[in-house]
C-alpha cells in the first residue's frame, strides 16, 4: 500500500533557529513530491521535486529529494513566528494525478 | 487572477442528509481534485476530474459522487451522510493531471450532527 511518512509530527522551536523536516514514501508510479504550507484551511503550494539532488529554494525555505533513498527533506532557515503552520509532504502517484500525503508536521515558532 | 473558489464555506447538516460542495478551478485549469481531510490527518483523495471525465477515484464508498461541468468547475456530492464524513472538504485544480501542481481552495468545513 502506498504511504508517506512525516517526521517530527510537531515541533516548537525558537524565532531564528533553523528547522529541518523529513518526509519518506513507499508509492508506485511516483511522478514528484510537493509540499504544502497548511495555517488555517487552504495548502499552499510551496515546492514540487521530480528529480534527485536538485535543490529548491524560495527565501528561507529549501527542500531537496532523494529518489534512490526515497525521502525529501524541508528546510527552514531563521525562522520567524510566521512561519508556525502545519507542513504536508504530498506525492503524485500515476497518471491520475493523485496526491498521496503524509500525516503532516506541526511546527510552533516561539518568539 | 483569482484562485480556486469553493461554496459554501460551513455547512452543518443531520445524519441522513445529503450534500453538495462546489468549486471553481484557477482560470485555465481543466483538472479538479477533491480531497477530504479529518482534523489532525493530511488530505485524502477522493475524486480526479478532467474534461468532464473521471480520472481517478480514491477509496471511498458509493455515497460519494462527483461531476465536472464544460466551465470546468465542479460539485462533489455526499449522500446519507454520517457523523465520521464531518470534515473539511478541499478541491485542488491543476492545468492537466499528471506532474503539475496542484493548487488547493479554501475548502468546505462540514460538520454532520
Amino acid at each position: 500500500e502506498d504511504k508517506v511518512v512525516q517526521s517530527p509530527l510537531s515541533l516548537v522551536v525558537h524565532e531564528g533557529d533553523t528547522v529541518t523536516l523529513n518526509c519518506s514514501y513507499e508509492v508506485t508510479n511516483f511522478r514528484s513530491l510537493l509540499w504544502y504550507k497548511q495555517e488555517k484551511k487552504a495548502p499552499t503550494f510551496l515546492f514540487m521535486l521530480t528529480s534527485s539532488g536538485i535543490e529548491k529554494k524560495s527565501g528561507r525555505l529549501s527542500s531537496i529529494l532523494d529518489k534512490k533513498e526515497l525521502f525529501s527533506i524541508l528546510n527552514i532557515t531563521a525562522t520567524q513566528t510566521g512561519d508556525s503552520a502545519v507542513y504536508l509532504c504530498a506525492v503524485h502517484s500515476g497518471n491520475t494525478g493523485k496526491l498521496i500525503f503524509g500525516q503532516g508536521t506541526t511546527l510552533q515558532v516561539k518568539p | 487572477d483569482a484562485g480556486v473558489t469553493q461554496s459554501p464555506t460551513h455547512l452543518i447538516k443531520t445524519r441522513g442528509q445529503q450534500v453538495t460542495l462546489r468549486c471553481s478551478p484557477i482560470s485555465g485549469h481543466k483538472s479538479v481534485s477533491w480531497y477530504q481531510q479529518v482534523l489532525g490527518q493530511g488530505p485524502q483523495f477522493i475524486f480526479q476530474y478532467y474534461e468532464k471525465e473521471e480520472r481517478g477515484r480514491g477509496n471511498f464508498p458509493d455515497r460519494f459522487s462527483a461531476r465536472q461541468f464544460p466551465n470546468y468547475s465542479s460539485e462533489l456530492n455526499v449522500n446519507a451522510l454520517l457523523l465520521g464524513d464531518s470534515a473539511l472538504y478541499l478541491c485542488a485544480s491543476s492545468l492537466i493531471p499528471g506532474t503539475y501542481e496542484q493548487y488547493f481552495g479554501p475548502g468546505t468545513r462540514l460538520t454532520v450532527t
